[in-house]
């Protein structure tokens, strides 16, 4: 019953390394999305993606990256980690119109920079 | 332009009275409307969402919620609190079919009292 599986659950990472975080979805869905969740700020939109090598900015992309090579995939990139991007980062997935559908979430990374 | 208030961040019940999570909405076009919940350290899962069809929702593990459009509404209810509900509740809007114009409500963290 897996639907959107991420890596890892904590990752522990220091300053100025290139962070990678992998998300897939067994759905099949056009619509992949990376969110950061930070208490008192809510869910912040970083990037996402409409289709296999397409991406577009969210609301906070700076510091972040993506890749979305294959359909089922959605890698968020860190690259060179800093302690503001301590967060728990959260992937979610949606078909082609899905603003009507809903999200499908993943269980999150709680990533810490040390 | 669209937005979502939660309007309160802690609710406390207990077991076996009625919950009540807030939610009020602006949008310049007719949205869709979701109610998600959150267990600690894990991601959020869909409880219920309104697309234009009926205007009270029912979702999941006994919730439901009303859509009034003239209070601009999307109240979050559940007659009987159970302890497996504490959790935190997300409320979103979105425009139908817009895949990126997702917006999140900052959460109610429900607390349960035995």
């Amino acid at each position: 019953d897996v639907k959107v599986t991420q890596s890892s659950r904590y990752l522990v990472k220091r300053t100025g390394e290139k962070v990678f975080l992998e998300c897939v979805q067994d759905m099949d869905h056009e619509n992949m999305f990376w969110y950061r969740q930070d208490p008192g700020l809510g869910l912040r939109l970083i990037y996402f993606s409409y289709d296999v090598k397409m991406k577009e900015k969210g609301d906070i992309p700076e510091g972040y990256s993506v890749s979305r090579e294959k359909k089922e995939r959605f890698s968020l990139i860190l690259e060179s980690a800093s302690t503001n991007q301590t967060s728990m980062y959260l992937c979610a997935s949606t078909p082609r119109g899905g603003g009507v559908f809903g999200y499908t979430f993943g269980s999150g990374t709680r990533l810490t920079v040390v | 332009a669209q937005s979502v208030t939660q309007l309160d961040s802690h609710v406390s019940v207990s077991e076996g009275t009625p919950v009540l999570l807030r939610c009020n909405y602006s949008s310049s076009y007719s949205p869709s409307l979701f109610w998600y919940v959150q267990h600690p350290n894990k991601g959020l899962q869909l409880l219920l969402k309104y697309t234009s069809a009926a205007t009270l929702v029912k979702g999941i593990n006994g919730f439901e919620a009303e859509f009034k459009k003239s209070e601009t509404s999307f109240h979050l209810t559940k007659p009987s609190a159970h302890m497996s509900d504490a959790a935190e509740y997300f409320c979103v809007v979105s425009l139908s079919g817009g895949y990126q114009k997702v917006t999140f409500g900052t959460g109610t963290k429900l607390q349960v009292i035995p």
